[in-house]
């Protein structure tokens, strides 16, 4: 079993469609990410939660909306989407060394493949 | 400006030779952390090495090197005897300072191929 899963592995669904996409890791860690990876375009980091709290929203659309209901789940809502949001969707998780002030290297799931039809 | 930056879309190396893949960076924080990710084509990324902007000796993880040149901002993968499974994307990343929840930025990565 890997340590960060992401689930479903690949998504197709309407503009008009509301689903969701999950991630869940399984090594401790007290900080989870959302990236979306667009092809050829590096990386761009969409939500991070670190101890439970959202910490960063890089200007996402309202219509991705993220949900941590506890330190080892992470959600990420869908509604309304467009076809230029079809991309892979990875979510990464680390450990937030509060008194050493250390993050350590960020794990990451298989993504969700997302396509907007 | 890009804060990291990868100029070799592409490389090819036969196998078990031994291939650099290039990372520049750019930060004005005192306090960073290089990581190399890897990519197959299944989608995951994969942690390889990472380097601490302190740290005075480079990094080694098994086949993997990290080539740390600071004054140069720069910081290379090095992988020694390729291996045909080594074929995939690679990333490089930085974290810029120590606060909680810090984000990585990614280069654009390189797509390394090994030939038999």
């Amino acid at each position: 079993e890997t340590g960060v899963t992401q689930t479903p592995r690949h998504l197709v669904m309407g503009m008009t469609n509301k689903k969701s996409l999950k991630c869940e890791q399984h090594l401790g860690h007290n900080a989870m990410y959302w990236y979306k990876q667009s092809a050829k375009k590096p990386l761009e980091l969409m939500f991070v939660y670190s101890l439970e709290e959202r910490v960063e929203n890089n200007s996402v659309p309202s219509r991705f909306s993220p949900e941590c209901p506890n330190s080892s789940h992470l959600f990420l809502h869908l509604h309304t989407l467009q076809p230029e949001d079809s991309a892979l969707y990875l979510c990464a998780s680390s450990q937030v060394l509060v008194k050493k002030k250390r993050v350590t290297e960020a794990f990451f799931g298989q993504g969700t493949r997302l396509t907007v039809v | 400006a890009q804060k990291i930056t990868q100029t070799q879309p592409g490389m090819f190396v036969q196998e078990k030779e031994a291939v650099t893949l290039d990372c520049t960076y750019d930060t004005s924080d005192p306090s960073y952390g290089l990581f190399w990710y890897k990519q197959p084509s299944s989608g995951e990324m994969i942690f390889l090495i990472y380097q601490g902007s302190y740290d005075q000796q480079n990094a080694t993880e098994g086949r993997y090197s990290l080539n740390f040149q600071k004054a140069r901002k720069s910081a290379n993968l090095v992988i020694s005897a390729s291996q045909l499974g080594d074929s995939a994307m690679y990333f490089c990343a930085m974290r810029e300072g120590e606060t909680s929840g810090s984000r990585l930025t990614f280069g654009e990565g390189t797509q390394l191929t090994v030939n038999p």
